[in-house]
């Protein structure tokens, strides 16, 4: 059982590069979420995805866009980025008709912009 | 704003101990899910153990546990006869928002001592 795949799972980019996030889920869940992880701050949201063709921001969507690009697909993009976007990139997916069992996560993304 | 707040940034217990960890939040759903995550070093979010707020039983996961009081609005997680396993980061993570997105604490970093 795949669950949620991120590529890459590591990434040094320069101040201005561009760069997508990618994610799949093979559990049918209808939303998918990109979170980040910095010390000290927990799991912020950055967007979501409540269903197929809607995307929606979170608490941190500045310097960030997404594409659901299927039910599976949930990518972030980051057009230039900038050294405050360091950290680790978190995608997330749920069955919104299964709200107990959670989420399931990939296994992180790690960015850093130099 | 809707809040979760961890108050034991970092912790440490001996192997074999009773440890718990602290969180309160506030949301205005009446029913809703609540959910401990755990971050070991792999970087890997796992889900330990979750509570219906509609219960009034605390939910039960093997050696985890939790005790919450709905009106406080407290969700406190106790690990019996720590592991060295159990060494990791712990989120808390209620809901937020009519959507039910999960908002994380800030976490707690559990050290188990052999």
């Amino acid at each position: 059982n795949a669950g949620v795949t991120q590529t890459p799972k590591f990434q040094v980019l320069k101040t201005g590069q561009s760069m997508t996030l990618q994610c799949a889920q093979d559990m049918n869940h209808n939303s998918m979420y990109w979170y980040r992880q910095d010390p000290g701050m927990g799991l912020r949201l950055i967007y979501y995805s409540a269903s197929e063709g809607t995307t929606d921001k979170g608490e941190v969507p500045n310097g960030y866009n997404v594409s659901r690009l299927n039910k599976r697909e949930f990518s972030l993009r980051l057009e230039s980025a900038a050294p405050s976007q360091t950290s680790v990139y978190f995608c997330a997916s749920s069955d919104a008709d299964r709200v107990g069992d959670g989420y399931t996560f990939g296994s992180g993304t790690r960015l850093t912009v130099v | 704003a809707q809040t979760v707040t961890q108050s034991q940034p970092e912790m440490s217990v001996q192997e074999a101990e009773t440890v718990t960890l602290s969180c309160t939040y506030d949301t205005s759903e009446n029913n809703y899910y609540l959910f401990w995550y755990k971050q070991p070093p792999s970087r890997q979010m796992i889900l330990v153990i979750r509570q219906e707020a509609y219960k009034q039983q605390n939910a039960t996961e093997n050696r985890f546990s939790v005790n919450f009081q709905k009106a406080a609005k407290s969700f406190s997680l106790k690990i019996s006869d720590s592991q060295l396993g159990d060494t990791a980061m712990y989120f808390c993570a209620p809901p937020i928002g009519s959507q039910g997105n999960l908002i994380f604490g800030k976490g707690t970093k559990l050290s188990v001592k052999p």
